[in-house]
């Protein structure tokens, strides 16, 4: 199975930081990569497919980058709304694997 | 809208068989490949397997595999999971997710909350 590195697993930042999280697959996934943002008690929410493609109504501060076996998310500018875990994963091969996991908290 | 409602959830005894559902509405159901999520309390998210929008092809983690199998009723809007010698490590929140697009490779674009599943004696 690809393994997914995320780091790092938690941050600590405050509202308007720049916030970048990054993924490492074990393998070559070619651009089939996503992000999604968890909130406690409630399911994912896409966030970013295909690498770089932006979810309908998710907000323009948030950007995927990357190729490979390298993957960025960025939030250019944290509201107070983002505060929550992010997960990457692959869906090139089966098992479809996601990161461990990143903890944005409050500074 | 698009919306999935898991039901089925509880508490089973370790060896013990479950069946989760998924009720989907607001898209054509058989137009879609769904999968099941889990997160164990606590824990990161973990895929668990796949169904074709057919239901011919499916696919599971290795953690699974042998013991629980996904299927489907295109004419009802329903996904299963029939989850059998459940073991300890198997508690953990499941969710249905559909597919974002219908293409092969695809992201996981609408969630359900999800059920919770207990293995405890």
């Amino acid at each position: 199975a690809i393994r997914i590195t995320q780091s790092p697993s938690s941050l600590s930042a405050s509202t308007g930081d720049r916030v970048t999280i990054t993924c490492r697959a074990s393998q070559d996934v070619s651009s089939y990569f996503a992000w999604y943002q968890q909130k406690p008690g409630k399911a994912p929410n896409l966030l970013i497919y295909a690498t770089s493609s932006l979810q309908s109504g998710v907000p323009s501060r948030f950007s995927g980058s990357g190729s490979g076996t390298n993957f960025t998310l960025t939030i250019s500018c944290l509201q107070s709304d983002d505060f929550a875990t992010y997960y990457c994963q692959q869906y090139y091969y089966y098992p479809r694997t996601f990161g461990q996991g990143t903890e944005v908290e409050v500074k | 809208e698009v919306q999935l409602v898991e039901s089925g959830g509880g508490v089973v005894q370790p060896g013990g068989s479950l069946r989760l559902s998924c009720a989907a509405s607001g898209f054509t159901f058989s137009s879609y490949s769904m999968n099941w999520v889990r997160q164990a309390p606590g824990k990161g998210l973990e895929w668990v397997s796949y169904i074709n929008y057919s239901g011919h092809t499916t696919y599971y983690a290795d953690s699974v595999k042998g013991r629980f199998t996904i299927s489907r009723d295109n004419a009802e809007n329903l996904l299963y999971l029939q989850m059998d010698s459940l073991r300890d490590e198997d508690t953990a929140v499941y969710h249905c997710a559909r597919d974002l697009s219908g293409y092969s490779y695809s992201s996981l674009g609408y969630w359900g909350q999800g059920a919770l599943v207990t293995v405890s004696s």
